[in-house]
Formats: structure tokens, sequence, C-alpha cells
């Protein structure tokens, strides 16, 4: 059984260019969820989805970010216009939506903005 | 805001057993107390997590107060590879999870 994994582990980009994430869940894990991690402090949530449903949003995912899981399977996030705010860990977790909720992450994406 | 409190770090002798504490007096009837540790650089990864009993796997056991307002986890053998930050969430089913800033856990040989 392979864990969530995550693509790609590090990208370095300057500021204002796009980047993209993806994250693959462990199979047949109905919930999808997205966290950042800034240096020195715990992972702060972003956004989750219930299959293909993005049900809920942090108001710290401004204009520039945006989420999709368009099968209910992998999710992307992108981030359009990068700043140098947006140098953090990123990160993806995934539960089954069943009866067991725990959530089981993945190793991150690292972004690094210049 | 995280709902519970850690202290920021503690050592621990490797082998002998580590004895994490949270306080979360304000956990909720329906709120799970769950426990992840982080390894520098690497996703959290999922320990254990209970409700009101005592819970046990084979990485470590988790003793909740009658009360619920406090719990401790324990590491029965700690090893150098037990080194890590350890966060305790109080979290309903289905929810996010608000992080906290954990305990920094020190094995020392």
């Amino acid at each position: 059984d392979t864990g969530v994994s995550q693509d790609p582990r590090h990208k370095i980009t300057k500021r204002g260019q796009n980047v993209t994430f993806r994250c693959d869940p462990i199979s047949e894990h109905n919930r999808l969820y997205w966290y950042r991690q800034t240096l020195g402090q715990g992972p702060e949530f972003l956004t989750y989805f219930q299959n293909e449903a993005q049900l809920e949003k942090s108001r710290l995912l401004s204009d520039r970010f945006s989420a999709e899981r368009p099968k209910g399977s992998f999710s992307t996030l992108e981030i359009q216009r990068t700043e140098q705010g947006d140098s953090a860990m990123y990160l993806c977790a995934s539960s089954p939506g069943r009866e067991t909720e725990t959530q089981y992450f993945g190793p991150g994406t690292r972004l690094l903005v210049l | 805001d995280a709902k519970t409190t850690q202290p920021p770090s503690m050592d621990c002798a490797e082998g002998r057993a580590a004895n994490l504490p949270c306080n979360h007096s304000t956990i909720s009837g329906n709120e799970y107390v769950y426990w992840y540790r982080q390894i520098h650089s690497q996703g959290p990864q999922y320990i254990i997590h209970g409700l009101k009993n005592n819970e046990t796997n084979e990485m470590a056991s988790l003793i909740i107060t009658e009360d619920r307002k406090s719990s401790t986890l324990i590491l029965p053998h700690a090893t150098l590879r037990d080194t890590a930050v350890y966060y305790c969430i109080v979290s309903s089913y289905g929810n996010k999870l608000v992080f906290g800033a954990g305990t920094i856990l020190r094995v020392k040989s």
C-alpha cells in the first residue's frame, strides 16, 4: 500500500511566476487536504475536498491560490504570481472518509520563491 | 488557534520511556485527541488517537485523563530516531487539523 505522494518535492521559482503542485492520495481515500507550513511553525490548513467537491477554504487561501480535484482522485494546487511570502512547505493529506478519519500526510513540496 | 498546550521541548535518554504531556481543557465531547510527529523536513506522521479510553498501538500508548482535559503520549523505549516535533491535536472526525507549536523531543544517547 503506497502512501500519499507529492510532486515535485522541491521547487525554486522567481517572484511572479506560476507554480503547480500535485498530490496523489492513498487509493480510495475520499478526503484530501492541503496544508502549508512555514519555517518553525506547525502546518496550517488551506483547503479540503470530499471527492471532487471543495468543501472548505481557509482565509489563508488568497485569490492567487486555486486547488482542484477534478475526478476525485489526485489534486493540484496552483499559485499564481508567486510572492516571496509563499515560500513554505506545502503538505497534502488524505483520509478514508468512512469509519475512521485519520489523516495521512505526504512528504510535502518545498517551495522557494526568489 | 490550537486548542492544546504542550511544553516547548523535552529530553529523554535512549532506551527510556518518553512521556509527552498535553493539556486540552476546552475539548468538546465529540473531539478526539490525535498525536502526530514530524521529523525534520518530512511530512507529519500519524502516531495514535483516542476519544476517552486509553489506546495502545505498535508505536505508542495514549493515556487520557477521566475528565479528558489532558493526555500523555508514551513512547515506551525511545530511540534516537524518535527525535522529532510531537503535535497534540484535538479535532472532531472529518475536520481540519489545527496544529500548535508542538513539543521538540530530543532523545540522547
